[in-house]
């Protein structure tokens, strides 16, 4: 149980295009949705937390207009890299929360490896 | 100031053996959460084990552990009987807020590697 699917797992796209990352929750509804980045050899930062039917919340120093998160339904988040740049590659993780007794513990997509030519 | 430390970029361990992952963590909430992943070649985030804040016994998992010494703040990762398949990063993380407003943070993560 608690699967999490991303889609694509890599893209390869040209310099001012947009890009959209779909993020499901198979097998259970996740109230909460959370955007990582993950640049090589670092850590996981979070972008942005989003709740199904609300706005997400981004963390500070991520471009609101930039990367647009649609929490459209309970299985589904979208993450769009809008216009965008060689900078903006990278690994992108999303995750969905689960609230059981274990303190609401996080189940991770398998990422999204975006390259920007 | 960082919240979660890890001060081992990289680690050895014989198979076979165990090995200690350390984790600091820094927090004002009474109320928080800690997490260890792994997080293999592929890229897909492994979750290990959690320990709750309120927990008075350690968590186990299997061959996990978690010596968690909340006085101290700090909640390292014990892997016993180390595998070669554990050879991966670990990335310790902590879970702050309340729900509804949950955040992780993780640290800057521990490179593993099980030698034959």
């Amino acid at each position: 149980g608690a699967v999490v699917s991303q889609h694509p797992s890599w893209v390869i796209c040209k310099s001012g295009t947009s890009v959209k990352i779909e993020c499901r929750s198979l097998d259970f509804q996740a109230t909460t949705m959370f955007w990582y980045r993950q640049f090589p050899k670092q850590s996981l930062m979070l972008m942005a937390t989003s709740n199904e039917g609300s706005k997400a919340t981004y963390e500070q120093g991520v471009e609101k207009d930039k990367f647009l998160i649609n929490h459209a339904s309970l299985t589904l988040s979208t993450l769009t890299v809008t216009s965008a740049h060689p900078e903006d590659s990278s690994f992108y993780i999303c995750s969905a929360r689960v609230a059981t007794n274990r303190g609401g513990e996080q189940y991770f997509g398998p990422g999204t490896r975006l390259t920007v030519t | 100031a960082q919240k979660i430390t890890q001060t081992q970029p990289g680690m050895f361990v014989q198979e076979k053996e165990a090995v200690t992952l350390d984790c600091t963590y820094d927090t004002s909430d009474q109320s928080y959460g800690l997490f260890w992943y792994k997080q293999p070649s592929s890229g897909e985030m492994i979750f290990l084990i959690y320990q709750g804040s309120y927990d008075e016994q350690n968590a186990t998992e299997g061959r996990y552990s978690l010596n968690f010494q909340k006085a101290r703040k700090s909640a390292n990762l014990v892997i016993s009987a180390s595998q070669l398949g554990d050879s991966a990063m670990y990335f310790c993380a902590m879970r702050e807020g309340t729900s509804g407003t949950y955040k992780y943070i993780f640290g800057t993560g521990t490179r593993l590697k099980v030698l034959a």
